[in-house]
């Protein structure tokens, strides 16, 4: 089935670092790819829909400047907290949109800011 | 706007209990798909279900079993004779397709098996 890699799965970085995160699908082109964020205990909150060769779509409330998503070819979208802070610190997980109308999922990445 | 409640906050049953975990959702579309998700502890989501808004039948998959009502907006999903493995937060999800393709999730059950 369609598979989505996520990398890295953890990560530690000191704050006012910036921390990327990678998105690849390996064996289908997607056009569009899901950003979301959870915190412990909550649910997965859509941060941005990144579409490939344009500018991501960002949720209310989210700050384009400090998540910064790059979607430059069918199989990579990236997603970079700049100057990353301890509020930081979330579950962040990637999901593409399937021609057979399912998504699919990254593994996630476990960012924590120190 | 699209949303999805999930009343259950935290659900606790005794293994081979059935258990059934609610969902109701709002959306203004006519066309959407519906959608359930497992979240281990590991943090992965692992898929179970997914029925457009033109399919009212109820599935059964060996203990898994949903009931989909437009009339009430829900979705609920039911598991019998539960066992420890089942231990996890289940997510519901409402997508709208054909227009911005969002998956919006529920705010998620905690469902702990206890042997």
């Amino acid at each position: 089935g369609a598979v989505v890699s996520q990398h890295p799965s953890r990560v530690i970085c000191k704050s006012g670092t910036s921390v990327k995160i990678e998105c690849r699908s390996l064996d289908f082109q997607a056009t569009t790819m899901f950003w979301y964020r959870q915190f412990p205990k909550q649910s997965l909150m859509l941060m941005a829909t990144s579409n490939e060769g344009s500018k991501a779509t960002y949720e209310q409330g989210v700050e384009k400047d400090k998540f910064l998503i790059n979607h430059a070819s069918l199989t990579l979208s990236t997603l970079t907290v700049t100057s990353a802070h301890p509020e930081d610190s979330s579950f962040y997980i990637c999901s593409a949109s399937l021609p057979s109308e399912g998504y699919t999922f990254g593994s996630g990445t476990r960012l924590t800011v120190v | 706007a699209q949303k999805v409640t999930q009343a259950q906050t935290e659900i606790s049953v005794v293994e081979k209990e059935d258990v059934t975990l609610d969902c109701v959702y709002e959306t203004r579309d006519t066309t959407y798909y519906l959608f359930w998700y497992k979240q281990p502890p590991s943090g992965e989501l692992v898929f179970l279900i997914r029925r457009n808004s033109f399919d009212e039948q109820n599935e059964i998959s060996g203990r898994y079993s949903w009931n989909f009502q437009k009339s009430t907006s829900s979705f609920n999903f039911t598991i019998t004779a539960s066992q420890v493995v089942d231990s996890a937060v289940y997510f519901c999800a409402l997508s709208d397709r054909g227009a911005t393709n969002k998956l919006i999730f529920g705010t998620g059950t905690l469902l702990a098996v206890q042997p």
